[in-house]
């Protein structure tokens, strides 16, 4: 077990939603990562945030956004949901703000599928 | 950019019998590497990483990879496969030699063990 808590587990829901997928970070962790996981794309980083300010960007959609709140848990919103949506989804927290000796450990993941 | 290959999307090994799983990788400066592994329906969890210290490096459950510079390779290897090894493999770079760094994952190779 990382630390790291996600919720929900799975969600399914059909296209043109909105959906909000929550990360908690392990105890002391200040950055929070996202990823995403599908079949054609592999693992992609999408956002990271530091102690509640955005950090850096990665391949994450103009319909998706993320947020992370005083108490460091992080939200990221996917919206006008589409098939291709449907993946698995990665939180990862780290101490620093992502140098090389800083190390991600990541949730479990959220699955969603959009029907 | 930086990026990893992965040489096997499938590696079948008994148990008790080494294990080998393929990495080389892509970067125009010492890069920071990582193996992670994913059971199924877990989320990731860091077997070890290299950060420019010593070339060979230890991690969990008995794993070791060795940094060659020369070949451009980062192979994770093990004496001896345990059932419980069964998951997927992820070889991973990170893209800057400092600041944020974004991490880059390979495609994966799945570990299959038969008794």
């Amino acid at each position: 077990d990382s630390g790291v808590t996600q919720t929900p587990k799975h969600l399914i829901t059909a296209t043109g939603q909105r959906v909000t997928l929550r990360c908690s970070p392990r105890s002391g962790d200040l950055s929070v990562y996202w990823y995403q996981q599908s079949l054609d794309q592999g693992l992609q980083f999408l956002i990271q945030y530091y102690n509640g300010e955005e950090r850096a960007k990665g391949n994450i959609l103009e319909r998706f956004s993320a947020q992370q709140f005083p108490d460091l848990h992080s939200e990221l919103n996917l919206s006008s949901l589409e098939l291709g949506d449907s993946a698995l989804y990665f939180c990862a927290s780290s101490v620093g703000r992502g140098g090389p000796t800083d190390t991600q450990y990541f949730g479990p993941g959220t699955r969603l599928t959009v029907l | 950019a930086q990026s990893v290959t992965q040489l096997d999307s499938h590696v079948s090994v008994s148990e008790g019998t080494p294990v080998l799983l393929r990495c080389n990788y892509s970067s125009s400066y010492s890069p920071s590497l990582f193996w992670y592994v994913q059971h199924p329906n877990k989320g990731l969890q860091l077997l070890l990483k290299y950060t420019s210290a010593a070339t060979l490096v230890k991690g969990i459950n008995g794993f070791e990879a060795e940094f060659k510079k020369s070949e451009t390779s980062f192979h994770l290897t093990k004496p001896s496969a345990h059932m419980s090894d069964a998951a997927e493999y992820f070889c991973v770079v990170s893209d800057r030699p400092t600041g944020f760094q974004k991490l880059v994952f390979g495609t994966g190779t799945r570990l299959l063990v038969s008794p």
